[in-house]
């Protein structure tokens, strides 16, 4: 069974650095063709693609956020990675990692249960 | 880059079929079969319901179905139930390698 658990800090300050971990289970990210994505949704608002990691090390950012955002993964402990720096309120959201197992860019099959971020002073 | 452009809402009774449109460019939905549809439910995560245009993923309901024509998407959700009603988000590939997402459709059954 394929499962994935986002953790991380549910308040950040500010202009702090947020780093959220992906735990996974049931696949392994050195298998051809596995990839990790993280998405993150504000309250109310629309699904918004952050990055993504394939299991060939290759990494992809939202062209928006890419300057703030680093994907990394450990294939050891099953995780990955997300760093977004200079946190803003507007960065509030639930941040959801899901898997895609395919060649290139289908859709995401299997994805965690979230985990909500408030930015505040 | 914006997003990709959905209804708002769409509505059906019981029985009837509904369909949702999910409109792009070239640069995305137009230019790659990488157009997905996910469905989510009120505190949940999201769901994969259609991928690559209109493959099902195992589990998934037949009465699901999705296509493409140019630049718009559509997902089609036939003999409508009430355990449909949710929102329903389309994405797509780009030609910058990354995914874009459309504004999200509420479908309510009457």
């Amino acid at each position: 069974q394929v499962t994935l658990k986002e953790s991380g800090p549910a308040l950040v300050k500010p202009t702090q650095t947020l780093t959220l971990t992906c735990t996974f289970s049931g696949f392994s990210l050195s298998t051809s063709g596995m990839r990790v994505s993280w998405i993150r949704q504000p309250p109310g608002k629309a699904l918004e693609w952050l990055a993504r990691i394939d299991w060939d090390d290759d990494k992809f950012y939202s062209t928006s956020l890419k300057t703030r955002l680093t994907i990394s993964k450990d294939t050891s402990k099953n995780q990955v990675v997300l760093t977004m720096t200079n946190m803003d309120p507007v960065d509030t959201a639930t941040y959801y990692c899901a898997r895609t197992y395919s060649s290139g860019w289908s859709g995401m099959d299997v994805w965690g249960q979230g985990t909500t971020v408030t930015v505040s002073s | 880059q914006s997003a990709l452009t959905q209804p708002a809402s769409v509505s059906g009774s019981p029985g009837q079929s509904i369909t949702i449109s999910c409109t792009g460019t070239s640069s995305d939905v137009g230019g790659y079969n990488y157009v997905s549809w996910y469905q989510q439910h009120p505190g949940k995560a999201p769901k994969l319901m259609i991928y690559e245009v209109s493959n099902r993923p195992s589990g998934v309901s037949n009465r699901f179905s999705g296509s493409k024509s140019g630049n718009t998407a559509s997902l089609t959700i036939s003999g409508l139930q009430a355990e449909d009603e949710a929102d329903y988000y389309c994405s797509s590939y780009t030609s910058s390698s990354t995914v874009i997402f459309g504004g999200g459709t509420k479908v309510t059954v009457l």
